[in-house]
């Protein structure tokens, strides 16, 4: 079965940039979304088409995909952003997520 | 504004089938870009998805629970339901539901998750 990886946790300074990975097989030929997901709540989608931000999310963050390695940065990281982050990728019959990543912001 | 509302038991004793209910307002279960899903998030851990189906009655299924699973629609009262059989401690978890885009495959809209409970 398909499977995405990613690391179990990134750590980053207020103002600095975040890079959050997500490897798979030729994972560059699928759509991947990226969701941040705080503690109680539902997650919420940041990064869909691998690039693209939905209404409402801030330009910081952005998103890449390529060969087998798809990225979510996080560029000027705020406190705010301290959460969980899901990679996930879709085929026409079936979604798979990534373990997640923990955003420690410190 | 699309809004998705979970609904069902949150305790179920082992062995008997998880059932819950993700009730669908602000938008057409019927509109056919979009395909309706389950997820779950253990206690403390990741995302896993369950299951999808398209208002026309297609499914699929992780393989992983495919054995137990089942999704079905109800256009009518615009909503779709979950069913987990024989279920286990393990099946323990907070259960979304949410919409997703074909073509895409991103989940754009969530509901609030549900805890269901299966004492061990």
């Amino acid at each position: 079965s398909y499977e995405l990886t990613q690391p179990p946790s990134v750590s980053v300074s207020p103002g600095q940039t975040a890079s959050i990975t997500c490897s798979g097989d030729k994972l560059g030929d699928k759509y991947v979304c990226w969701y941040q997901q705080k503690p109680g709540q539902s997650p919420v989608l940041v990064i869909y088409e691998d690039t693209k931000r939905p209404s409402g999310i801030p330009e910081r963050f952005s998103g890449s995909n390529s060969g087998n390695i798809t990225t979510l940065t996080i560029s000027g990281t705020q406190v705010m952003d301290e959460a969980d982050y899901y990679c996930q990728a879709w085929d026409s019959t079936s979604v798979v997520f990534g373990g997640g990543t923990k955003l420690a912001v410190l | 504004q699309v809004q998705l509302q979970e609904s069902g038991p949150g305790l179920v004793k082992p062995s008997q089938t998880l059932s819950l209910t993700c009730t669908v307002s602000g938008g057409s279960i019927s509109s056919g870009i979009y395909y309706w899903s389950w997820i779950r998030q253990h206690p403390g851990k990741g995302l896993e998805w369950i299951g999808y189906i398209h208002y026309s009655g297609s499914t699929y299924y992780n393989p992983s629970l495919r054995s137990r699973v089942t999704i079905s629609v109800n256009t009518s009262m615009n909503q779709f339901s979950l069913k987990l059989s024989s279920v286990t401690a393990a099946d323990t978890a907070v259960y979304y539901c949410a919409r997703i885009l074909g073509g895409s495959g991103k989940f754009d809209y969530w509901g609030q998750g549900t805890l269901v409970t299966v004492p061990s």
